[in-house]
């Protein structure tokens, strides 16, 4: 059973406007989220995290949000650019628990348009 | 620049043949990854190795063994190749396995005919 959920597999958004991407988890011990860029032929870079203890992390255009009452989180992207184009992947974390284990989504395909 | 090289980037091997793709980094890092990631799939750890230390997980696959001779070099062997096992095969690393963010590879993609 798939415990870090990503529903929608793909997402299109004009050049300049709000990307929003979803996540959803479903085991209540993570307690420290993550999102990774993924370009073609490329390995995942990691973009922004957010641990448990907060709900809301920014780092430029980017800001996690995390509810934890709702087990979900979503990565905003403002304004999107054209290089915003990649895979998105979620990824979720439990601290002391199986070391180094990230829980991965299946990622979300942004497409920006110019 | 400090990264994690996978060689090679594309694999073919024949069903039943054992192959080894390879991983090295220039971090320093303690610890290193092996993940599959199968199309339109999430990536998936097999094992990590954290310096000497080995840890498999538990739904790995006898036939996917792995081998960190040193610090800056991690194999992942797989012994008997199905046609199940093709898949992209990322590396990664992490300062220690308490450090959530982990810096990966580009991969290797294993075909099996």
């Amino acid at each position: 059973d798939q415990q870090v959920k990503q529903n929608s597999p793909s997402l299109s958004v004009q050049e300049g406007r709000i990307s929003i991407l979803n996540c959803d988890y479903t085991n209540s011990m993570f307690d420290y989220f993550l999102w990774y860029k993924k370009y073609p032929a490329e390995g995942p870079t990691f973009l922004i995290s957010i641990s448990s203890i907060k709900d809301k992390n920014e780092d430029g255009r980017f800001t996690v949000f995390l509810n934890k009452s709702a087990k979900h989180l979503s990565l905003h992207i403002v304004p999107s650019q054209p290089g915003d184009s990649a895979v998105y992947f979620c990824a979720a974390s439990v601290y002391g628990g199986s070391q180094g284990n990230l829980i991965f989504g299946k990622g979300t395909k942004l497409s920006v348009k110019p | 620049d400090a990264m994690v090289i996978q060689n090679p980037r594309y694999q073919v091997t024949q069903f039943g043949k054992p192959v080894t793709l390879s991983c090295s980094q220039t971090l320093n890092h303690n610890v290193m990854y092996w993940y599959q990631q199968k199309s339109s799939q999430a990536p998936k750890l097999l094992f990590h190795y954290y310096d000497k230390d080995f840890n498999n997980e538990a739904d790995t696959p006898d036939n996917f063994q792995s081998r960190r001779p040193n610090t800056s070099f991690c194999f992942l062997d797989i012994r008997s190749p199905g046609l199940g096992d093709a898949a992209m095969y990322l590396c990664a690393t992490s300062v220690t396995v308490t450090t959530y963010e982990q810096y990966f590879g580009p991969g290797t993609r294993l075909t099996v005919t």
